[in-house]
C-alpha cells in the first residue's frame, strides 16, 4: 500500500531536549515536505526536498532542520524545541512533476513541547 | 509571494443541498491549485486538482471546482452534500516552475452538515 508513514504519533517533552520526528515513504516520490498546523492558521510549510541532498526552507524554517541522504527518508529535527513549536506536524510527498503542493500526507505527529 | 485566501471559516449546509466553498489565490502565473479534505484526526487527503487545461475539474466523492483565471478563483463544489461530507477543508496553491517546491495553504473552511 502506498503511503507516508510518521513516528511518531505523539509525542510530548520538554523544552531544550532534541527531538526527531520521522517521515518515510515507500512509492520512490521525489518530492518530500514538512508542514506544521495550528488552529486557524492552516498549514505552514517547514522545509521541503525535491530530491536527495536537496532542501530548502519554507515559510516557517526557524527552529527546525531536516536531512535528505536517501529518497525514501525525510526527518525533521527540533534541536531545542520550545513551547511555541507545540504543534501538529504533517510529512507528505509528490512524485517529480506531480505539482506541489504534495499529493499524498502522512497521519500527523502531534506534538507538545513543555 | 504566492497567497490563498478561503473567506468563509464555517459554513453549515443541509444534507442533500449543494455546496460551494470558495477559494482565492494570489500567484504571478499560472498556479497549480489543488483541494483536500481532513476529517478529525486524520491527515490530508486530495480531492482534487488543476494544473491546466479545461477549467472545471472533477475530483474525488462527487466534488468539482473551477478555476477562473479572471477572478483568481478555484471554488470547490458538490451538488448534493452527505453528512459523512462533514470536515475541514483546504485549498492550495503552488509554483508551476520545475524546481519550484514550495506551497501555501488557505486556513480552512469548516464544513458541519444538519440532518
Amino acid at each position: 500500500e502506498a503511503q507516508v508513514t510518521q513516528n511518531p504519533r505523539y509525542l510530548i517533552t520538554v523544552t531544550g531536549k532534541k527531538l526527531t520526528v520521522t517521515c518515510s515513504q515507500n512509492m520512490n516520490h521525489e518530492y518530500m515536505s514538512w508542514y506544521r498546523q495550528d488552529p486557524g492558521l492552516g498549514l505552514r510549510q517547514i522545509y521541503y526536498s525535491m530530491n536527495v541532498e536537496v532542501t530548502d526552507k519554507g515559510d516557517v524554517p526557524e527552529g527546525y532542520k531536516v536531512s535528505r541522504k536517501e529518497k525514501r527518508n525525510f526527518p525533521l529535527i527540533l534541536e531545542s524545541p520550545s513551547p511555541n513549536q507545540t504543534s501538529l506536524y504533517f510529512c507528505a510527498s509528490s512524485p517529480r512533476g506531480a505539482g506541489n503542493p504534495p499529493l499524498h500526507f502522512g497521519n500527523g505527529t502531534r506534538l507538545t513541547v513543555t | 509571494a504566492q497567497s490563498v485566501t478561503q473567506p468563509d471559516i464555517h459554513i453549515t449546509v443541509s444534507e442533500g443541498a449543494s455546496l460551494e466553498l470558495r477559494c482565492n489565490y494570489s500567484y504571478g502565473a499560472t498556479p497549480y491549485l489543488f483541494w483536500y479534505v481532513q476529517s478529525p484526526g486524520q491527515g490530508l487527503q486530495l480531492l482534487l486538482k488543476y494544473f491546466s487545461g479545461d477549467t472545471l475539474v472533477q475530483g474525488i466523492k462527487g466534488f468539482e471546482a473551477e478555476f477562473k483565471r479572471s477572478q483568481s478563483s478555484f471554488n470547490l463544489r458538490k451538488p448534493s452534500v452527505h453528512w459523512s461530507d462533514a470536515a475541514e477543508y483546504f485549498c492550495a496553491v503552488g509554483a508551476v516552475e520545475t524546481n519550484a517546491g514550495k506551497s501555501t495553504f488557505g486556513d480552512g473552511t469548516t464544513l458541519t452538515v444538519k440532518p
